[in-house]
């Protein structure tokens, strides 16, 4: 398995244009989790997904966060309109019930916003 | 709430000196927590797991309820442990789902 595989990788988008981040997790893995990685604030869990329902999106920031996840291989995180203060790296993981905790990570997803 | 707290954001050593990685946790269950590591270029991985009890490329971390530490430690540092760790706690939360918090991390850097 190739783990979890975000993209893009990078991306650059000036203020105001909309933005989607991807996301595959793991096959077999039931939970699926948004992360934001900065300098400031760390690791926030944004938004996670349990059996592709959203369980909590108590830490997406604002009305211009959302996040899907139509099936049980792929999720996006849009962000619409976007602003500087969304640069960040965004992190997808996923786990499944018997991995006693244990997330598995993809490589993240670049955000500079000008 | 649970909160996950790593007191220092910078934590320098030299090769072959003890280090110690600061972990503290606010949660009012029995908590599972974990240490991961983000090397330089690669992904955030899983470091060690309190439940079991493993010490994993030297390091090692005990659980003290009392404290409500999780501290990571290792006797000698080595270069190549310089990289990015996170100290997180798993519970159960709304739905019956596990989720993972994350403290803010601390950069590890072993100076030759």
């Amino acid at each position: 398995d190739a783990g979890v595989i975000q993209s893009p990788r990078h991306e650059v988008t000036e203020m105001g244009q909309e933005v989607t981040l991807r996301c595959k997790p793991i096959s077999g893995h039931n939970s699926l989790f948004w992360y934001r990685q900065t300098m400031m604030r760390g690791l926030e869990l944004l938004i996670y997904f349990n059996n592709n329902v959203p369980i909590d999106d108590s830490g997406m920031p604002e009305d211009r966060f959302s996040a899907k996840m139509p099936n049980a291989s792929f999720s996006t995180l849009k962000i619409q309109p976007s602003e500087p203060r969304d640069s960040a790296v965004y992190f997808c993981a996923s786990s499944s019930w018997d991995s006693t905790g244990e997330l598995f990570f993809g490589e993240g997803s670049r955000l500079t916003v000008l | 709430a649970q909160r996950v707290t790593q007191p220092e954001k910078l934590l320098s050593v030299f090769k072959g000196a003890p280090v110690e990685l600061k972990c503290n946790y606010s949660y009012s269950g029995s908590p599972e927590l974990f240490w991961y590591v983000q090397y330089s270029r690669q992904r955030l991985q899983l470091l060690l797991r309190h439940i079991s009890r493993e010490s994993i490329k030297g390091f090692t971390a005990d659980l003290n309820k009392g404290e409500t530490s999780f501290h990571l430690k290792k006797p000698f540092a080595q270069e190549e442990d310089s990289a990015m760790y996170y100290c997180a706690l798993s519970f159960l939360a709304q739905g019956g789902s596990e989720k993972l918090v994350f403290g803010k991390g601390t950069k590890l850097t072993v100076n030759p």
